[in-house]
């Protein structure tokens, strides 16, 4: 069993639905990413996140320590949001180690 | 706006040949990670440098590869021989420090291909 896992591992919707990606844990964490990874391989960060919740735009991301599970949400998709979108965590409280999910690959379809 | 840069984007290389990657680092940051990531799969972390120093290797097969950050600025990863196995992408990310507060910047990656 891995210690991130991500569902579903793949999502299609149409554009404009509210999409929804969930990542549970199992080990204690400092911190948890959400990050967007597109086609040809680069990385980008959209969230970091020790408790609570978290907007940016149409993004927002949640987090339950004790359920030690989070929630990426998208409002209003749009066919630019197809992506593969990966949860990484900080375990413990030292050092900077990310452990990552495998990532869900969403297709928004116009 | 800063970016982290890897060369090359691609390569691809026969079995038992020597591959290297290059990283260049977000100027100022003092941490540096190597992470290989399988199709389909998340990245895995194989080296972590703070400065020049090396702080995790525990994930990187030192039978074959090797990396280093000689002045603790770029970075090169080194693969000798290369295997069938290692094709993947090689990410290389950035970050200030060690803090947990920190957000790695990741790299475009360098694809490797092995025939």
């Amino acid at each position: 069993k891995n210690e991130v896992e991500q569902s579903p591992q793949n999502l299609t919707a149409q554009e404009g639905e509210f999409i929804t990606i969930n990542c549970s844990y199992s080990v204690g964490i400092s911190a948890l990413h959400w990050l967007q990874q597109h086609p040809g391989g680069g990385i980008v960060s959209l969230f970091m996140l020790s408790s609570g919740k978290k907007k940016h735009g149409r993004l927002i991301a949640t987090i339950n320590i004790q359920e030690k599970h989070s929630s990426l949400h998208i409002t209003a998709s749009h066919p630019r949001d197809s992506a593969v979108y990966i949860c990484a965590v900080r375990e413990g409280t030292s050092g900077s180690r990310l452990t990552f999910g495998e990532g869900t690959q969403l297709t928004v379809n116009p | 706006e800063a970016e982290v840069a890897q060369s090359p984007r691609y390569k691809i290389t026969e079995k038992s040949q020597a591959v290297a990657f290059w990283c260049d680092p977000i100027s100022g940051h003092a941490t540096l990670y190597w992470y290989r990531q399988i199709l389909g799969q998340g990245p895995e972390l194989l080296v972590q440098f703070q400065d020049e120093s090396v702080v995790d290797d525990s994930q990187l097969p030192k039978d074959r590869f090797s990396a280093e950050r000689l002045k603790g600025v770029d970075s090169t990863l080194k693969i000798q021989p290369a295997e069938l196995g290692d094709s993947a992408m090689y990410l290389c990310a950035s970050s200030p420090g060690l803090a947990v507060g920190q957000i790695q910047y990741f790299g475009a990656g360098t694809r490797l291909s092995v025939l």
